[in-house]
């Protein structure tokens, strides 16, 4: 497609519950990132991938969250045992190369922790 | 880390007004992006301007690097400007974004 991608776009889904959350990147670039949005705040960032290579998982919160890009295309952000505190907007960004280019974001997938 | 700051927080127009929104910045950057997030959501691109000046239609932007801030200006606004603006800056790590200037437009 044209642009970055992201499924779903809604998700809720029961406290304790693993939710997977999948970010198609534009074609051909070989960065992508995952950033959380809260409600009120600029988007922070979670993760980085250069092709399937996580380069960077400083802003992963905690072990509950993961991320993956084995074929250096799609990735898949899971959180395990989800709590209400990672009800948020996540993110999916991804640019030609590094971060000094410009980063294209999908429409974001809306979770919502019960 | 890099700090940065998005003034005003809130701005509130007529429709056909001019706005300038600004971006400071605390250290020298080689990204800096502003973003117009829609009512709806959408993260939308507006300008790749870590230095210099340029030009979309009714938005512009500035920013000068050697005094860390940057500009955007929307000339005659629209309805449809409304959301929020977004400053996000890299300086070889992720963006960094400022908590962002929310724009009412009414007709």
């Amino acid at each position: 497609g044209a642009g970055v991608s992201q499924s779903p776009r809604y998700k809720v889904t029961k406290r304790g519950q693993d939710v997977a959350l999948r970010c198609d990147p534009i074609s051909g670039h070989v960065s992508l990132y995952w950033y959380r949005q809260a409600l009120g705040q600029g988007p922070e960032f979670l993760t980085y991938f250069n092709y399937e290579a996580q380069q960077d998982k400083s802003g992963l919160p905690n072990d509950r969250f993961s991320a993956e890009r084995p074929e250096g295309s799609i990735s898949t952000l899971t959180i395990q045992r989800t709590e209400q505190r990672d009800s948020a907007m996540y993110r999916c960004a991804s640019s030609i190369t590094g971060f000094a280019d410009t980063q294209y974001f999908g429409p974001g997938t809306r979770l919502t922790v019960l | 880390g890099i700090q940065v700051e998005q003034s005003p927080p809130d701005l509130i127009l007529q429709e056909g007004a001019n706005s300038t929104l600004r971006c400071n910045f605390s250290d020298s950057v080689n990204n800096l992006q502003w973003f117009h997030q829609n009512p709806w959501g959408q993260l939308i691109n507006l300008f790749y301007i870590p230095s210099g000046t340029k030009q979309n239609g009714r938005l512009s932007a500035t920013t000068v690097a050697t005094e860390r801030y940057s500009l955007l200006y929307i000339s005659s606004s629209q309805t449809t400007d409304s959301g929020v603006y977004f400053c996000a800056v890299s300086a070889g790590t992720a963006l960094i974004f400022g908590k962002g200037t929310t724009l009412s437009v009414s007709s």
